[in-house]
């Protein structure tokens, strides 16, 4: 079993709904959790980071971080065509060498 | 803005043929790590420096790859003798040190196809 699950969609959205993205993770020890965003042919692109449980805001995105389930969830308010892309969610321990494990990322068709 | 540079954007090279990609970090990024995605999976971490000190290589084939970082700045990844196996993203990417690492920037990766 992989320490990080991912659904891999693909999902399928029509312009301005809300989406949900979300993972579930064995480790409890890690305590950073990120979002990336990758679009076709490019490197992932950090889109935020939560340490330990809680919510954290940036526009129309929303990060959610429940520890005690190990499970994390990205929002996405008032889709757009342009969030069509690949969202990998990823964590790290905060002591150590605190290298990224990432999960295998769920693909995200926002339709027009 | 500062990015992490890397070449070649795509690479095509026969098995047993020996390949190399580079990564210039952002400057001031002293923490710098390899990947590799194989298609449809995430990213998994090939090798880790700090400065110029390797941090972590336990997950590097060792009998056919290598990297270095001489001077702490830009690092070159090389696999010898490619196999078919090795066809995947090699990602680069940097952070200002090790206990920023959960801001990790990527840089655009290097495609390459082994035939």
């Amino acid at each position: 079993q992989k320490e990080v699950e991912q659904d891999p969609g693909p999902l399928s959205v029509p312009e301005g709904a809300i989406v949900s993205l979300n993972c579930t993770y064995s480790n409890s020890a890690f305590q950073y959790f990120m979002w990336y965003r990758q679009y076709s042919r490019k490197g992932p692109e950090l889109l935020m980071y939560t340490y330990s449980s809680g919510n954290k805001e940036d526009g129309r995105f929303t990060a959610q971080v429940d520890k005690s389930s190990k499970y994390i969830s990205l929002f996405i308010r008032d889709s757009q065509p342009s969030d069509s892309a690949t969202y990998l969610c990823a964590m790290s321990f905060d002591t150590g060498r605190r290298a990224l494990t990432f999960g295998s990322g769920t693909r995200l068709q926002v339709q027009p | 803005e500062a990015e992490v540079a890397q070449s070649p954007r795509y690479k095509i090279t026969e098995k047993s043929q020996a390949v190399a990609f580079w990564c210039d970090p952002i400057s001031g990024h002293a923490t710098l790590y390899w990947y590799r995605q194989i298609l449809g999976q995430g990213p998994e971490l090939l090798v880790q420096f700090q400065d110029e000190s390797v941090v972590d290589d336990s997950q590097l084939p060792k009998d056919r790859f290598s990297a270095e970082r001489l001077k702490g700045v830009d690092s070159t990844l090389k696999i010898q003798p490619a196999e078919l196996g090795d066809s995947a993203m090699y990602l680069c990417a940097s952070s200002f040190n090790v206990d920023r690492g959960h801001e990790q920037f990527f840089g655009p990766g290097t495609r390459l196809t082994v035939l």
